[in-house]
């Protein structure tokens, strides 16, 4: 079965740091292009980062020289760090897969996990 | 950057009956327009890509239109189980962009 199981979220203070973890199952991570998305409260989805089977990496402006996404191929697993947190980095963070279409810049993503819940709050 | 916009905010339908949801790109996106369910506490689900185009597995009662700019989401007859929070995407231009949703509940 092709599942992502994400981790790491809870609560933390105002300029901290935040390592979250996606383990992926049925499937290879590095075969695939494997991105980040976040959902804040009451707000909608929002693309956070990427990293292609290539390893190329791509951020939003929202974090992009706070986050860091890499991928750990020896235990399938996908991460999340960023630095210097803000309130409004409050969020569920996402896993999700990219299914190959290639008829735009990136693609629909087909594989999500359930989320795990970051607040950042003092 | 494209900005997705979804109307209406909040769909009140009844089980059986058609939800139509609705959501516009600010430029063109050829067509590479997505739509996903959301539940509280569950994966996020692809139900249509490349605006018509249903996802393995999704029912038949759910399709996707595309007219320009604008892109519609239908439930043909509304079930239990659809009741959620749906987005569409667009994958045409970077970074990829959601709409802020449209919530289907219970009339």
């Amino acid at each position: 079965e092709v599942r992502l199981v994400e981790s790491g979220g809870g609560l933390i203070q105002p300029g901290g740091f935040l390592r979250l973890s996606c383990a992926a199952s049925g499937f290879t991570i590095s075969d695939k292009y494997m991105s980040w998305i976040r959902r804040a409260p009451g707000k909608g989805l929002e693309w956070v980062s990427l990293i292609s089977s290539g390893g190329r990496t791509k951020y939003a402006d929202s974090v992009k020289g706070r986050c860091i996404i890499s991928r750990d191929n020896s235990k399938n697993t996908l991460s999340l760090e960023i630095i210097s947190l803000r309130v409004e980095d409050t969020a569920t963070y996402y896993c999700a897969r990219e299914i190959y279409y290639g008829t735009g810049t990136s693609n629909p993503f087909d594989v999500w996990g359930q989320g795990t819940m970051v607040t950042v709050s003092s | 950057e494209v900005v997705m916009t979804q109307s209406p905010a909040t769909l009140s339908v009844s089980p059986g009956e058609r939800a139509t949801l609705s959501c516009r790109a600010s430029q063109s996106v050829s067509g590479n327009l997505a739509w996903y369910q959301l539940k509280p506490g569950q994966a996020p689900r692809l139900l249509i890509y490349g605006a018509t185009t249903r996802a393995t597995g999704i029912p038949a009662r759910f399709s996707g239109i595309v007219s320009g700019t604008e892109f519609t989401l239908t439930i043909s007859s509304l079930q239990s189980e659809d009741f959620a929070v749906y987005y569409c995407q667009q994958y045409n231009h970077w970074p990829p962009a959601f709409g802020p949703g449209t919530k289907v509940d219970f009339k």
